[in-house]
């Protein structure tokens, strides 16, 4: 079975760049999540979508983050422009959207701003 | 709003030795509860869950018993190996309301196993 697929599996970059952050939820999931860890915080609920759409974007941290889901099995998360503190490792995960379900995470992205 | 406290680590055990994380948890009726793994340089697996009181969830030799009237989901080993080292996530979910499935995660304890 194919997991939760991100890509780039790192990503090096200098401040005032764009960033994309690409994932493959598993199929027939229905509900994706992107997470953000770092050694300060640990891990952060960055925005949650259910069936394409999103639910929960509260733990978007300002307007330099945005997240599309144009369909069931591809979403992307945008960084522009970077900011050195917004080096982390940036993780997707999926779920079938009942209490009982658990999260399937991808390998996450390591994210360097210079 | 939903909670999960868990021990703060790190905790560094030998080998063949006996591993208690504790975690309680803080809900406003019935979560499903879970721990996840996490090994160095990878993602979060899921380690093992129970979705009601007292079941009890296994996996490589973990265990986890949900435990309603203390509000605790403690995961034990009886004899941990090197290759458990990782850091422990508790976890649970809520139906907060329509489709709102969110993990609420505790903040992880790193395990570090010697030979």
């Amino acid at each position: 079975d194919a997991g939760v697929i991100q890509s780039p599996r790192h990503e090096v970059t200098e401040m005032g760049q764009e960033v994309t952050l690409r994932c493959k939820p598993i199929s027939g999931h229905n509900s994706l999540f992107w997470y953000r860890q770092t050694m300060m915080r640990g891990l952060e609920l960055l925005i949650y979508f259910n069936n394409n759409v999103p639910i929960d974007d509260s733990g978007m941290p300002e307007d330099r983050f945005s997240a599309k889901m144009p369909n069931a099995s591809f979403s992307t998360l945008k960084i522009q422009p970077s900011e050195p503190r917004d080096s982390a490792v940036y993780f997707c995960a999926s779920s079938w959207d009942r209490s009982n379900q658990p999260q399937h995470f991808g390998d996450g992205t390591r994210l360097s701003i210079l | 709003g939903n909670s999960v406290t868990q021990m703060e680590g790190p905790v560094t055990l030998s080998e063949e030795a006996f591993l208690t994380i504790n975690c309680t948890y803080t809900a406003t009726g019935y979560p499903s509860l879970f721990w996840y793994v996490q090994y160095p340089g990878e993602g979060l697996q899921l380690l093992l869950k129970a979705t009601k009181a007292d079941d009890k969830g296994s996996n490589k030799g973990f265990e986890a018993t949900y435990r309603k009237e203390t509000t605790s989901f403690h995961l034990e080993k009886g004899s941990v190996q090197v290759s458990d080292s990782a850091v422990y996530f508790c976890a649970l979910i809520m139906n907060s309301g329509g489709s709102n499935y969110k993990l609420t995660f505790g903040k992880g304890t790193l395990l570090t196993v010697n030979p």
